[in-house]
């Protein structure tokens, strides 16, 4: 079955600083792989998808991905880190045999002053 | 274009009493979806609708019933809630089951005592 997996459950990142999360996917062929963050008291946002193609991926808010099929990751990065980029990351990858999005357990980033 | 929308946001309730959760959506979107989310276990689906009149199973349907009432709306049904039911449960919609893009509502936290 494909699945996701979150390696950490709790990011502490200063502000301005560099971010990434890191996101392994289990599956046989090229997944479609995404991500998702949730912010305080809110619904869940798209942020980048991975379907084919380029294997560096650029999102909303200033956020990249990187497809490694070799490592089967799809790591999650930004440059500098916002106060307001405080939330709950969630990758996910799209089942192949219905068609629906299975979720990692998430991230969550802190961000200090 | 007020996107997902669900209601309540909040709702406690007793062991064996019944509720219903709504959404609604204003993007003429065919599919819905139900989900519920868990510390440390991500979104997991419910229910879906892949268009007006249809429903399916998702990976945790028991102890929940769905209705597509019409192309904006999907309800969820708990007929007689349990304390595991405590969660906190997202709408969301998409284009079509194939377009994979889901967006999503701002949840419902429930509370079953």
């Amino acid at each position: 079955a494909q699945s996701v997996t979150q390696p950490d459950i709790h990011i502490t990142v200063s502000e301005g600083a560099s971010l990434e999360l890191r996101c392994n996917y289990s599956y046989g062929a090229t997944p479609y792989l995404f991500w998702y963050v949730q912010s305080p008291g809110q619904g869940l946002q798209l942020l980048l998808k991975y379907f084919s193609g380029d294997t560096l991926v650029q999102g909303i808010k200033g956020f990249e991905a990187e497809f490694k099929r070799s490592q089967s990751s799809f790591n999650l990065r930004k440059p500098s880190v916002h106060w307001s980029d405080a939330a709950e990351y969630f990758c996910a990858v799209l089942r192949s045999n219905d068609y629906k999005l299975s979720f990692g357990a998430g991230t969550t980033v802190t961000v200090r002053a | 274009n007020a996107g997902v929308t669900q209601t309540p946001k909040f709702q406690v309730l007793k062991t064996g009493q019944s509720m219903t959760l709504q959404c609604a959506q204003d993007m003429n979107h065919n599919s819905m979806y139900w989900y519920r989310q868990d510390p440390g276990m991500g979104l997991r689906l419910i229910y879906y609708s892949a268009s007006e009149g249809t429903t399916d199973k998702g990976e945790v349907p028991n102890g929940y019933n769905v209705s597509r009432l019409n192309k904006r709306e999907f309800s969820l049904r708990l007929e007689s809630a349990a304390p595991s039911q405590t969660s906190v449960y997202f709408c969301a919609s998409s284009p079509d089951g194939s377009s994979y893009e889901q967006y999503f509502g701002p949840g419902t936290r429930l509370t079953v005592t």
